[in-house]
C-alpha cells in the first residue's frame, strides 16, 4: 500500500520558476526522503529529513517536514528543463520498531514535474 | 553514479515462464531490497536481504523470491509469470541496518505477454 500521497499528481512551470511539491503521509516515522526519477529509470536520492528536523536545505532543494500533520513539501528554486522528471516522497518505519521491513521504503505515486524551456 | 548496476535492461517474457533479474552493489553494501514500479505507480517493496538472508517482505507471493551473495550481488527471481509482473524493477544496496539512505540501481524493465 502507498503510505505517501504526492500532490499535485503533475506540475508544468516556466524555466526559472519555482516548483513545489507536497507529500502526505499516514503513520509515524523515522525518516522522508525525496527521490528523483528520469523517464521510468533509476531513482536518484536527492534529500533525507529526519523525523526531529523541520526544514533542510541542498543547493536549489529546500525541503519542509511537519511531522504533526503527516506533510513534507519539497521546494525546487530556479527550475531548469533538466529538473523535468518523477519526484517521489519515500518514508520508513516506526522509529519505536526495529529490524527487516521496518527498514523499507514506502513511496507515494510521484508528482511528474514537467520545466518548459 | 550510484554504483549499483542491474541486468538485463529489458527482458520479455510470457506468461507461466520464469525470470531471473540481477542486481550488483556497491562494494560493502550488505544490504539489498527489491522494488516493483508499475507504470505510473511509485515503487513498492518487495523483500529486503541483509547478510545473505531475507530480511522482511512486502506483500507479494512465495512465487517472488530472492537470493544475497558475499560478492555483494543478489537476484530477484519470479516463477509462473503473470501479466501483472510487467514493472520496472529496482535494486536498492545500503551498508547495514537501520534507516538509511539507499541508492537504487537502473531498473529492469519486464514485459510479459
Amino acid at each position: 500500500s502507498q503510505q505517501g500521497e504526492e500532490d499535485p499528481q503533475a506540475l508544468s512551470i516556466q524555466e526559472g520558476e519555482n516548483a513545489t511539491m507536497n507529500c502526505s503521509y499516514k503513520t509515524s516515522i523515522n525518516n522522508l526522503q525525496w527521490y528523483r526519477q528520469n523517464s521510468g529509470r533509476g531513482l536518484v536520492h536527492l534529500i533525507l529529513i529526519r523525523s526531529n528536523e523541520r526544514e533542510k536545505h541542498s543547493g536549489r532543494l529546500r525541503v519542509t517536514l511537519d511531522t504533526s500533520k503527516k506533510s513534507s513539501s519539497l521546494l525546487i528554486t530556479a527550475s531548469r528543463a533538466a529538473d523535468t522528471a518523477s519526484y517521489f516522497c519515500a518514508t520508513d518505519g516506526d522509529p519505536t520498531r526495529g529490524g527487516g521491513s521496518n527498514y523499507k521504503l514506502t513511496f507515494g505515486k510521484g508528482t511528474l514535474l514537467t520545466v518548459n524551456p | 553514479e550510484t554504483g549499483v548496476t542491474q541486468s538485463p535492461t529489458h527482458l520479455i517474457k510470457t506468461r507461466g515462464q520464469q525470470v531471473t533479474l540481477r542486481c550488483s552493489s556497491q562494494s560493502g553494501h550488505n544490504t539489498v531490497s527489491w522494488y516493483q514500479q508499475a507504470l505510473g505507480q511509485g515503487p513498492q517493496f518487495i523483500f529486503q536481504y541483509y547478510r545473505e538472508e531475507e530480511n522482511g517482505r512486502g506483500n507479494f507471493p512465495p512465487r517472488f523470491s530472492g537470493l544475497q551473495f558475499p560478492n555483494y550481488s543478489s537476484e530477484l527471481n519470479v516463477n509462473a509469470l503473470e501479466l501483472d509482473d510487467s514493472a520496472l524493477y529496482l535494486c536498492a544496496s545500503t551498508f547495514g541496518q537501520g534507516w538509511k539512505t539507499q541508492y537504487f540501481g537502473p531498473g529492469t524493465r519486464l514485459l510479459v505477454l
